[in-house]
């Protein structure tokens, strides 16, 4: 099986400052590492996903994420947050074969707080 | 198509009661996921289908819980004699054939009193 680390469990930070939040896994299989965000009272909306080749992925505002297989970590970065940034962050893997992507395994969350 | 739907979005139920969720996944979605959150934590694996079929359950759905993909579109998922500890936001989840990206509803937040 797989798991995942958030070492962070809240993360504040000023306005236009970086921030990044971190997230090891462990597993005895190749893997599929994601990043997910909720908003309160929301479901999860995927930020980005490393499948397979660059090993730096980007999201459409601004995120990215670099995987490490040497040190089995993915961890987010943006060098300029917003405070609509503010939100809970969960890393997650899936089995990369053998499963589905859809078959994740979650690490506890990060909340970040965005203070003016 | 407007994405995985839950319903109902909150349920308040006495300890004891049997409740009952539903999702429609995405249309043409054909895998279907159950999650369940509870408060300060990530989601965590309850079970899923391929179709109709149940393929994988996770050791968390015990005898109480039971979920059904009758006819491969939409799922229920049943919970009978709540207790307290069954408290949570229950996420469902659907991919499609290429299996890139698992798209999540917005949940049925459960509260057992």
């Amino acid at each position: 099986a797989q798991s995942v680390t958030q070492l962070d469990s809240q993360v504040p930070v000023f306005e236009e400052a970086p921030v990044e939040l971190r997230c090891n896994y462990s597993s005895s299989v190749s893997v599929y590492l994601f990043w997910y965000v909720q908003y309160p009272n929301q479901g999860l909306q995927l930020l980005l996903k490393y499948l397979s080749g660059s090993t730096l992925v980007e999201s459409i505002n601004g995120f990215e994420a670099e995987f490490n297989k040497s040190q089995t970590s993915f961890h987010l970065r943006k060098p300029s947050v917003h405070i609509s940034d503010t939100a809970e962050y969960f890393c997650a893997v899936s089995a990369a074969r053998g499963s589905t992507l859809g078959r994740l395994y979650f690490g506890r969350g990060t909340q970040l707080t965005v203070w003016p | 198509d407007t994405g995985v739907s839950q319903d109902p979005r909150h349920k308040i139920t006495k300890r004891g009661q049997n409740v009952t969720f539903r999702c429609d996944p995405i249309s043409e979605h054909n895998r279907l996921y159950w999650y369940r959150q509870t408060l300060g934590q990530g989601p965590e694996f309850l079970t899923y289908f391929q179709n109709e079929a149940q393929l994988e359950k996770s050791r968390l759905l015990s005898d109480r819980f039971s979920a059904e993909r009758p006819k491969g579109s939409f799922s229920t998922l049943e919970i009978q004699r709540t207790e307290q500890g069954d408290s949570a936001m229950y996420l469902c989840a659907s991919t499609d054939d290429r299996d890139t990206e698992a798209f999540f509803g917005q949940g049925t937040r459960l509260t057992v009193v």
